[in-house]
């Protein structure tokens, strides 16, 4: 497998703007989560999907995200109006749970940096 | 709930030096507890997993066991290198868990 990607790798936007990211997760991969992840912070959930359907999303996240799969492949997290509380790396994770598929555990993505000016 | 405490950082180590990074958590259910590591500017990268109690999780010199009577899963290395200077992350879930619960991540130094 080619592991999980992201676009772009960085991201400077003005206070006001729209940014939309990409997560490719590892092909057979049936789950796909979201992170957003502060300086000296751990990872913190924002949302999953199992295939196409989104199953959870984190009460932190306010109406401006969104996150799509379309087709249970590649998802995208739009951030609307974006604030300077935004600026942080968005990191996207796939598994599979299928159990026989490497042992349910979550491969990561190298992030997305967006800073917010 | 679920969540993950572990020791607050930065640990700074010479080179050959004994490592340890001490995570315990709190479960409903029984989790798969993992570490993963973090190099600057990278995504999270897993290092070493123990699906049930007293499994012993290993990878690259690192250990971890799954202590399910004191809920710990403290990370180990007998001897540290300076390429191991990274942020280091203890997290749990598991197939009956919707989702993974990070700890805050401890940063390790080493020196040569």
């Amino acid at each position: 497998d080619t592991g999980v990607s992201q676009d772009p790798r960085h991201k400077i936007t003005k206070r006001g703007q729209n940014v939309t990211f990409r997560c490719d997760p590892i092909s057979e991969h049936n789950r796909l989560y979201w992170y957003r992840q502060t300086l000296g912070q751990g990872p913190e959930f924002l949302t999953y999907f199992q295939n196409e359907a989104q199953l959870e999303k984190s009460r932190l996240l306010s109406d401006r995200f969104s996150a799509e799969r379309p087709k249970g492949s590649f998802s995208t997290l739009e951030i609307q109006r974006t604030e300077q509380g935004d600026s942080a790396m968005y990191l996207c994770a796939s598994l599979s749970s299928n159990l026989a598929v490497r042992g349910y555990e979550q491969f990561f993505g190298p992030g997305t940096r967006l800073t917010v000016l | 709930g679920n969540s993950v405490t572990q020791m607050e950082g930065p640990v700074t180590l010479s080179e050959e030096a004994f490592l340890t990074i001490n995570c315990t958590y709190t479960a409903t259910g029984y989790p798969s507890l993992f570490w993963y590591v973090q190099y600057p500017g990278e995504g999270l990268q897993l290092l070493l997993k123990a699906t049930k109690a007293d499994d012993k999780g290993s990878n690259k010199g690192f250990e971890a066991t799954y202590r399910k009577e004191t809920t710990s899963f403290h990370l180990e290395k007998g001897s540290v290198q300076v390429s191991d200077s990274a942020v280091y992350f203890c997290a749990l879930g598991g197939y009956n868990f919707n989702k993974f619960y990070f700890g805050s991540g401890t940063k390790l130094n080493v020196k040569p």
